[in-house]
């Protein structure tokens, strides 16, 4: 099973910043199969990223995703209000992992 | 439209058996991978496993394997998690999920891009 860990596990920024979360694998799979969710109280996970780099449908271009083998990286470039929330990537291969999620939040 | 509409929060005792369901809509059921994630409270996401509606082929996480059933009922666009004896380490809420409607893989390995709202259920003596 491959085994996912986000870091870091809350990171505190205001609106405007730029926010970086990482996803790190336990063995190398292809980038085909890496998807990055956000998650609001309340609410059911929304998927931003998948193939580690496509936009969903709807997601603004100040979401993107990168990276391939053992790392990978989901960034928003300039914070809005309405993105400080819990980020999770998950391996929707054939272990179907979710990482344990980075909670962004206001500073 | 694609939605998913899950059945209302549960509170149940140990031992008991329960099964919670997800109607799907606005798409031809039997041709998309229909999946289960646990959030247990305050906690991340788990994905528990999935069925394929057409031919009911289904997948399960190791660690739910012979924990939960998941089964779907064609006619009624309708897909189901059950459990025969609950614990209170149950106590989740329930997702449903579908695959985005541009992405299909004939073994399941798809991102969940349509969600249902959620299931809470609470087991508690």
């Amino acid at each position: 099973e491959i085994v996912l860990t986000q870091s870091p596990g809350i990171l505190s920024l205001s609106t405007g910043e730029r926010a970086t979360l990482s996803c790190r694998a336990s063995q190398s799979f292809s980038s085909s199969y890496l998807a990055w969710y956000q998650q609001k109280p309340g609410q059911a996970p929304r998927l931003l990223i998948y193939g580690a780099s496509s936009r969903a449908t709807g997601i603004p271009d100040r979401f993107s995703g990168s990276g391939s083998g053992t790392d990978f990286t989901l960034t928003i470039s300039r914070l809005e209000p309405e993105d400080f929330a819990v980020y999770y990537c998950q391996h929707y291969g054939s272990s179907r992992t979710f990482g344990q999620g980075t909670k962004v939040e206001i500073k | 439209e694609v939605q998913l509409v899950q059945s209302g929060a549960e509170v149940k005792k140990p031992g008991e058996s329960l099964k919670i369901s997800c109607k799907g809509s606005g798409y031809s059921f039997t041709g998309y991978w229909i999946a289960w994630v646990r959030q247990m409270p305050g906690k991340g996401l788990e994905w528990m496993g999935i069925i394929y509606p057409g031919d009911s082929a289904t997948r399960y996480s190791p660690s739910f394997q012979g924990q939960v059933t998941i089964s779907a009922g064609k006619s009624i666009s309708t897909a189901y998690l059950q459990w025969s004896s609950l614990k209170a380490s149950d106590t989740a809420v329930y997702y449903c999920a579908r695959g985005p409607s541009f992405y299909h893989d004939n073994n399941g390995y798809l991102p969940l891009g349509y969600w249902g709202q959620g299931t809470l259920v609470t087991v508690s003596s």
